[in-house]
């Protein structure tokens, strides 16, 4: 089985400031990751993902990702953020034992703040 | 197209009513889902469809039953629902057909109450 840990609820930065929002995961097979965004009062949305390949990964609105096997990472960048960025963000991770069945971490609320 | 669509939006239920939560895709999608989301716990798995015609049990399925009604639409129901069970529900699908991994597509929620 495998888990996610994002290690902040929430993450207050300045506008124009650059953020990290961190993500751990743990299984014992390869993994496939996922970055979605949720902003209020609506449903998911993709932001990036890691099938295989490059362990840069570019997503959608200036975000990146790297996968990172050693330290069971996969965190997510952008260099400057703005106020529209505020939103809550899920890593999810999936496995070749799960089906495409998603697990996700608890989710990191991102506050920009002008 | 519309994607995810879900119904209803918002719903207040008292202890012991049952509903059902309805799910449609135009995507063509053979993989379909039911997710729970509370603060704090992301999202939960309650039930999933890998293709039409069946069905599986999630992370939290106590309480819940489903039905993947064809290959577009995929219900939910409540047959006695509890406080424990306010939540928002998303129902999701993807294109995953055995080995190939790919995005899941989220439907807007609905709120659920029950008093």
């Amino acid at each position: 089985a495998q888990s996610v840990t994002q290690l902040d609820s929430q993450v207050p930065v300045f506008e124009e400031a650059p953020v990290e929002l961190r993500c751990n995961y743990s299984s014992s097979v390869s993994v496939y990751l996922f970055w979605y965004v949720q902003y209020p009062n609506q449903g998911l949305q993709l932001l990036l993902k890691y099938l295989s390949g490059s362990t840069l990964v570019k997503g959608i609105n200036g975000f990146e990702a790297e996968f990172n096997k050693s330290q069971t990472s996969f965190h997510l960048r952008k260099p400057s953020v703005h106020i529209s960025d505020t939103a809550e963000y899920f890593c999810a991770v999936t496995a070749n034992n799960a089906g495409n069945m998603l697990t996700f971490g608890g989710g990191t609320r991102l506050m920009v703040k002008p | 197209n519309a994607g995810v669509t879900q119904t209803p939006k918002f719903q207040v239920l008292k202890t012991g009513q049952s509903m059902t939560l309805q799910c449609a895709q135009d995507m063509n999608h053979n993989s379909m889902y039911w997710y729970r989301q509370d603060p704090g716990m992301g999202l939960r798995l309650i039930y999933y469809s890998a293709s039409e015609g069946t069905t599986d049990k999630g992370e939290v399925p106590n309480g819940y039953n489903v039905s993947r009604l064809n290959k577009r639409e995929f219900s939910l129901r409540l047959e006695s629902a509890a406080p424990s069970q306010t939540s928002v529900y998303f129902c999701a699908s993807s294109d995953f057909a055995g080995g190939l991994f790919d995005e899941q597509f989220f439907g807007p929620g609905t709120r659920l109450t029950v008093l």
